[in-house]
């Protein structure tokens, strides 16, 4: 299809486990972004890439959240030694130029992972 | 830093009502403001937008005025449909991210 797609759409898991979320996004986007939705609550920034290189990642909570994008198109979130706290859903946005004050193009996002950790 | 605080929900109106669901924001620099719209089983999608103040954003018969005097975006609609029932999320624009509200439900009772 031409949206954002990411896998898994329910991943359960247990705590300790490593884990992988998958987004592919709209062919020609350089930006993507990943961010993560806790119930009741609106997306928090995780991560944004800009082309291969994470142009920020200040968002990431800790050292056991990693994400990469190594062709500039489509990139992985990886959880280390889950934790019942990472419980959320995962989302991934992309848009043909960078989000910010000079640029408001339209951000595109998939459904989501919806991740469990029991 | 750049955030936006949203009125809480749920909102539960009749079809033909009148909705206006409240957002203020706080920023340095001068952002975008949005609304997105999350339809129950899809992904978050844009609504509207405004990208200077006095702007108003529209769409689908919704409207959002952005004041800089008072530092809001309201959303509003003049007759809600069962069609609307969705989540609504404020959201701006900060340095290279998007900054969003915690998401109000609207349910559109017919």
């Amino acid at each position: 299809g031409a949206g954002v797609s990411q896998t898994p759409s329910n991943k359960v898991t247990e705590k300790g486990k490593y884990v992988e979320l998958r987004c592919d996004p709209i062919s020609g986007h350089t930006a993507l972004y990943w961010y993560r939705q806790s119930l009741g609550q609106g997306p928090e920034f995780l991560i944004y890439f800009q082309g291969t290189g994470a142009a920020d990642d200040s968002g990431l909570p800790n050292d056991r959240f990693f994400a990469v994008r190594p062709e500039g198109s489509v990139s992985t979130l990886k959880i280390q030694r889950t934790e019942r706290g990472d419980s959320a859903v995962y989302l991934c946005a992309s848009s043909l130029k960078p989000q910010g004050w000079r640029n408001t193009g339209e951000l595109f996002f998939g459904e989501g992972s919806r991740l469990t950790v029991l | 830093g750049d955030s936006v605080t949203q009125m809480e929900g749920p909102v539960t109106l009749s079809e033909e009502a009148f909705l206006t669901i409240n957002c203020t924001y706080t920023a340095t620099g001068y952002p975008s403001l949005f609304w997105y719209v999350q339809y129950p089983g899809e992904g978050l999608q844009l609504l509207l937008k405004a990208t200077k103040a006095d702007d108003k954003g529209s769409n689908k018969g919704f409207e959002a005025t952005y004041r800089k005097e008072t530092t809001s975006f309201h959303l509003e609609k003049g007759s809600v449909q069962v069609s609307d029932s969705a989540v609504y999320f404020c959201a701006l624009s900060g340095a290279h991210d998007m900054r969003f509200g915690a998401g109000t439900r609207l349910t559109v009772k017919p």
